[in-house]
């Protein structure tokens, strides 16, 4: 089955800049999406096919793809910013959806 | 504003049934799609099952097929999840969320999403 890998921890000090890489095979064929959920809440679309960002989502955060490596870059992080983050792609294939195993996000 | 709330969670003893439910409001419901997505305790997100628009195509992911039913009713826009023979492994917050893209299929991805609602699983 296909398999989306995120490291289990990202740390990053304030207003410096996060990168969350969210790796799979042929990633650069399919569109990837990206969710934060912050503790106690339901996730979140902040990233959709790649680079898009819904409406309210701040344009600190941006997604980017190269290759099999699909990121998400938080600039100018803040302590609102901690969270776990999910990288999801929908699998052709398997015709299933898929979802990282998340990240999470500490602020120092 | 788009508005989903599930409810019917609750502790149930393994091998029991469980039926979810998930009002949604603020949209057209019977033009998206509509999918559910549960969290076990301190773990990630994973894909539960996902139904069309006009309800007419569902799909599970491999965990449930053959013990939970994706189903929905347009006329009180409404969208259900029933759970059948359940283990341990099903104890989870369950989500109900919207698919993001357009037509009766959607785009598989997620853009808004219910609280929750908490399944236990024990005896």
């Amino acid at each position: 089955s296909y398999v989306l890998t995120q490291p289990p921890s990202v740390a990053v000090a304030p207003g410096q800049t996060a990168t969350i890489p969210c790796g799979g095979d042929d990633l650069g064929m399919k569109g990837v999406h990206w969710y934060q959920q912050r503790p106690g809440q339901a996730p979140l679309l902040v990233i959709s096919y790649n680079g898009d960002r819904p409406s309210g989502i701040p344009d600190r955060l941006s997604g980017s793809i190269s290759g099999n490596t699909a990121t998400l870059t938080i600039s100018r992080v803040e302590s609102g910013d901690e969270a776990d983050y999910y990288c999801q792609v929908w699998d052709y294939k398997s015709d299933l959806v898929v979802f990282g195993g998340g990240t999470k996000v500490t602020v120092l | 504003e788009v508005k989903l709330v599930e409810s019917g969670g609750r502790s149930v003893q393994p091998g029991g049934s469980l039926r979810l439910s998930c009002e949604a409001s603020g949209f057209r419901f019977s033009d998206s799609a509509m999918h559910w997505v549960r969290q076990a305790p301190g773990k990630g997100l994973e894909f539960v099952a996902g139904i069309s628009g006009n309800g007419g195509s569902t799909y599970e992911s491999k965990a449930v097929k053959g013990r939970f039913i994706i189903s929905r009713d347009n006329s009180q826009n409404t969208l259900y999840l029933q759970l059948g023979s359940l283990t341990t492994d099903d104890m989870a917050v369950y989500y109900c969320a919207r698919d993001g893209g357009s037509g009766n299929y959607g785009e598989n991805y997620f853009d808004s999403w219910g609280q929750g609602t908490l399944v236990t699983v024990s005896s």
